[in-house]
């Protein structure tokens, strides 16, 4: 059964860094595409990034230069390095572990999320 | 950027009822690189159709989806009590990806 597990969120400053996890069973995640998506309150999803299988990633415009995402294999666990916070990176940041069947690409399965309150 | 439009915003429809959203992109997006998700309060969203037209796994039929170009719809045949919730179209086809900003369909 493929499960994703959140960790890491929390009440930060802003200026301030937090690392997000998310912990995986049931597969492998240095074989698959992996994105974070995150959900301010009470508003809609918003991708955050992208890790695919060979390695290279991606970025949404409004956190590229300040969020790293990478996996640790020998943990199966993928993280999103959250720097220099901002009171919008407020959210619920969820990873997904993704499809590209056939051609196709989803987010296919998700995690319950974790979230971080950039708040002084 | 290709900017993904939903309507409507709000479906107000009865149990049993068909609902029928929309999801208009800016530019056209290849129908491989468009799904559809629900959403439940205080939940992750769900993979309801992938290109397009796909049911995900274990989703029911009165769930489809249809569409090309820059106009995409999910219809759900028959409403039921537990379809009453968020749904949300994306593309993957331009970078960056991104979301509509969502139609809740809430009940009459």
């Amino acid at each position: 059964e493929v499960q994703l597990v959140e960790s890491g969120g929390g009440l930060i400053q802003p200026g301030g860094s937090l690392r997000l996890s998310c912990a995986a069973s049931g597969f492998t995640v240095s074989s698959n595409y992996m994105s974070w998506v995150r959900q301010a309150p009470g508003k809609g999803l918003e991708w955050v990034s992208v890790m695919y299988s060979g390695g290279s990633t991606y970025y949404a415009d409004s956190v590229k230069g300040r969020f790293t995402i990478s996996r640790d294999n020998s943990k199966n666990t993928l993280y999103l390095q959250m720097n220099t916070l901002r009171a919008e990176d407020t959210a619920v940041y969820y990873c997904a572990r993704d499809s590209s069947r056939g051609g196709t690409y989803s987010h296919e399965y998700w995690g319950q999320g974790t979230l971080v309150t950039v708040s002084s | 950027e290709i900017v993904l439009t939903q309507s409507p915003g709000t479906l107000s429809l009865s149990p049993g009822e068909r609902a029928t959203l929309s999801c208009r992109a800016s530019q056209s997006v290849s129908s491989s690189y468009l799904a559809w998700y629900q959403q439940k309060p205080g939940q992750a969203p769900r993979l309801l159709i992938y290109g397009a037209s796909s049911r995900a796994t274990g989703i029911p039929e009165r769930f489809s989806g249809g569409g090309s170009g820059t106009d995409f719809t999910l219809t759900i045949s028959r409403l039921e009590p537990e379809d009453f919730a968020v749904y949300y179209c994306q593309q993957y086809g331009g970078s960056p990806w991104t979301f509509g900003q969502g139609t809740k369909v809430e009940i009459k």
